[in-house]
């Protein structure tokens, strides 16, 4: 079982470029997430989807495209990268929603630099 | 919209001190979460409190969620260097979590 898992770990990209990283889980959950992280500003909600197919904008969806095309895949595409997009993604999964109770199982990230 | 402050955003304390983080909201949760974050890494689930007034422990970590459900508090009991790491917290709300901005704890053997 490897959980969550990101591609790639690392980029830096130029002002402008276009670029897709992936997250897969392999527990079977419906709900996934993906999110950024910078300093001091917590994880922030990007974009989000309850399913296969279905996708919802999050806090922070703009400059963000997402797709979920199967279960167990979910893509986030920056169309033309900027600076401001430079921050530590993670992609996270549920088997439901962020209710309750449920647990969401993270990715170890992936590191974009916008230059 | 739904906020959560977490104080402090820093905290770097001596091994064997005791600790305690806040998380605090203007609003109602279902419920509460804590994360840890290690560097490199992504958060893993410490705990998740549901009930007002409820309180868990994990080892020497106390969690309490607020009788009104818009608070909660994680109280280190002898704090070790392995408890160094990123705090977060995470109210659930619309089918979502919305996480606080954490708190950096390093102790110092």
């Amino acid at each position: 079982n490897a959980g969550v898992t990101q591609t790639p770990k690392f980029r830096v990209l130029k002002t402008g470029q276009s670029m897709t990283l992936l997250c897969a889980q392999d527990m079977n959950h419906e709900y996934m997430y993906w999110y950024r992280q910078d300093p001091g500003m917590g994880l922030r909600l990007i974009h989000y989807s309850v399913g296969e197919g279905t996708t919802a904008k999050g806090e922070v969806p703009d400059g963000y495209n997402v797709s979920r095309l199967k279960k167990q895949n979910f893509l986030l595409g920056l169309e033309s990268a900027a600076p401001s997009q430079t921050s530590v993604y993670f992609c996270a999964s549920s088997y439901t929603s962020g209710g309750r109770t449920d647990t969401q199982y993270f990715g170890p990230g992936t590191r974009l630099t916008v230059l | 919209t739904q906020l959560l402050e977490q104080s402090p955003q820093f905290l770097s304390i001596q091994e064997g001190e005791n600790l305690t983080v806040y998380c605090n909201s203007s609003s109602v949760f279902s419920s509460l979460q804590w994360y840890r974050q290690e560097p490199g890494e992504g958060p893993v689930l410490l705990v998740t409190v549901v009930t007002g007034g409820e309180v868990k422990k994990l080892k020497r970590l106390t969690f309490q969620f607020g009788d009104a459900r818009k608070d909660s508090s994680l109280h280190i009991t002898a704090a070790q260097p392995g408890d160094t790491g990123l705090y977060l917290c995470a109210g659930a709300g619309w089918g979502k979590l919305i996480f606080g901005q954490g708190t950096t704890l390093q102790v110092k053997p």
